[in-house]
């Protein structure tokens, strides 16, 4: 089945500094990428997605990217606020109705 | 909308007690799916469904798990009997089949001492 690597586990940036997290897939078959922002006792929440025929994404201060070949894709978010802050996850699956496969998650840290 | 909405919230239950775990999906949502996050393991899946019928069932973790949709608007896990070890947050998400993105609900916060 398909497997997600998530990185780095923790991340600690600067207010009004970018933040890039990155994740691998397994399965070339993969062709939706969603992103998730899950805070301190709350459900994740969906923030952006990408399907495989796309290389980039944006949505105000948040893109991603995605590189078929290298099988990777990878969240930024520029010009940090102190909200930013929380536990982002990516995930991948095969579309369809099929289950997302998680990765372990980023807890993102913003240094006022 | 509601959203998807999971109960209870909170559940403090004594090893060897029968836990049920109930979720509503979202009104026109045709698939459905059941997560459980710890620190160590992150947010694994435990089984699906798209219009009520179990598709992948591989990801729970023993027969003590059982899961059933009798209808599309209602889910429920049952972990009987309870462990310890099965300790965590329960979250049931939904989704239009094809759409990918998926709504999670609250979540139910399983305490088994």
């Amino acid at each position: 089945g398909e497997n997600v690597e998530q990185h780095p586990s923790t991340l600690s940036v600067q207010e009004g500094d970018s933040a890039v997290i990155k994740c691998t897939y397994s399965d070339s078959a993969s062709n939706y990428f969603p992103w998730y922002k899950q805070e301190l006792g709350k459900r994740p929440q969906l923030i952006i997605d990408i399907r495989s025929n796309v290389g980039e994404k944006k949505d105000q201060r948040i893109a991603v990217t995605l590189n078929k070949t290298a099988k990777h894709f990878s969240l930024h978010i520029t010009e940090t606020q102190p909200e930013d802050s929380a536990v982002y996850f990516c995930a991948a699956s095969t579309g369809g109705a099929d289950g997302l496969t998680f990765g372990k998650g980023t807890h993102l840290i913003i240094q006022p | 909308d509601a959203g998807v909405i999971q109960s209870p919230r909170h559940e403090v239950t004594e090893m060897g007690q029968e836990v049920t775990l109930r979720c509503k999906p979202i009104s026109g949502h045709n698939s459905l799916f059941w997560y459980r996050q710890t620190m160590m393991r992150g947010l694994e899946l435990l089984i699906y469904f798209n219009n009520n019928v179990p598709i992948d069932d591989s990801g729970m973790p023993e027969d003590r798990f059982s899961a059933k949709m009798p209808n599309a608007s209602f889910s429920t896990l049952k972990i009987q009997p309870s462990e310890p070890r099965d300790s965590a947050v329960y979250f049931c998400a939904s989704s239009r089949q094809g759409s990918g993105g998926y709504t999670f609900g609250s979540g139910t916060r399983l305490t088994v001492v």
